[in-house]
């Protein structure tokens, strides 16, 4: 089956430490995104990519980082430099061409910093 | 992508319609509603989206006004299961350029008994 897979669903780990997120889609679309969720909070957008090897930021990149080497995958490194990274993480694909490029989004990682 | 202003929360009885408002006065000619709904702790779900003509799907209706200024999702039947957070969105669809996909804080839909 075609699909956006997140993993793990839950991580932890010690304050200081980098962490990478993994994102991975079978649907062949050419856009990836990741998104920051807060308890109660809408979700907001930290980089996105629409081809590989590129990638832009969204509207709270400080403190993330990103690469796209493969189409299939877009991984998100939290690093120490972010400040509040305990947080419920989403990625998303979607296809750039046609009418039909909603987004799909993953079951998401909540990372637990303590 | 066009900002869109939507209630904080709603409550519906089961069985009934829930109609969930949607201003995007900002909106260009070249941008697409979209709704998606979230629930609690899973990714967000794609809804239906529309560009000035109103739509249907098994899961909902959208009803877009004729100045696109503003939409209205219809869930026609509400049921326990509805009970999400719907978010409404604009962007550009088929650009070939991947848009920031930008979501607001969406309406908390309580469907009760």
């Amino acid at each position: 089956d075609g699909g956006i897979t997140q993993s793990p669903k839950y991580l932890f780990r010690k304050e200081g430490q980098n962490v990478t997120l993994s994102c991975e889609q079978n649907l062949n679309h050419d856009a990836m995104y990741w998104y920051r969720q807060d308890p109660g909070q809408g979700l907001r957008l930290i980089y996105y990519s629409q081809i590989v090897n590129d990638f832009q930021k969204g509207d709270i990149a400080e403190g993330y980082s990103v690469s796209r080497e493969k189409k299939e995958s877009f991984p998100l490194t939290v690093t120490s430099a972010q400040k509040n990274p305990t947080a419920f993480y989403l990625c998303a694909s979607s296809r750039l061409q046609g009418l039909i490029t909603e987004a799909f989004f993953g079951q998401g990682t909540r990372l637990t910093v303590v | 992508d066009a900002k869109t202003t939507q209630p904080t929360s709603m409550d519906c009885a089961e069985g009934r319609a829930a109609n969930l408002p949607c201003n995007h006065s900002t909106i260009s000619g070249n941008e697409y509603v979209y709704w998606y709904r979230q629930i609690h702790s899973q990714g967000p779900q794609y809804i239906i989206h529309g560009l000035k003509n109103n739509e249907t799907n098994e899961m909902a209706s959208l009803i877009i006004t004729e100045d696109r200024k503003s939409s209205t999702l219809i869930l026609p039947h509400a049921t326990l299961r509805d009970t999400a957070v719907y978010y409404c969105i604009v962007r550009v669809a088929g650009s070939g350029t991947a848009s920031k996909l930008t979501f607001g804080t969406g309406t908390r839909l309580q469907v009760t008994l």
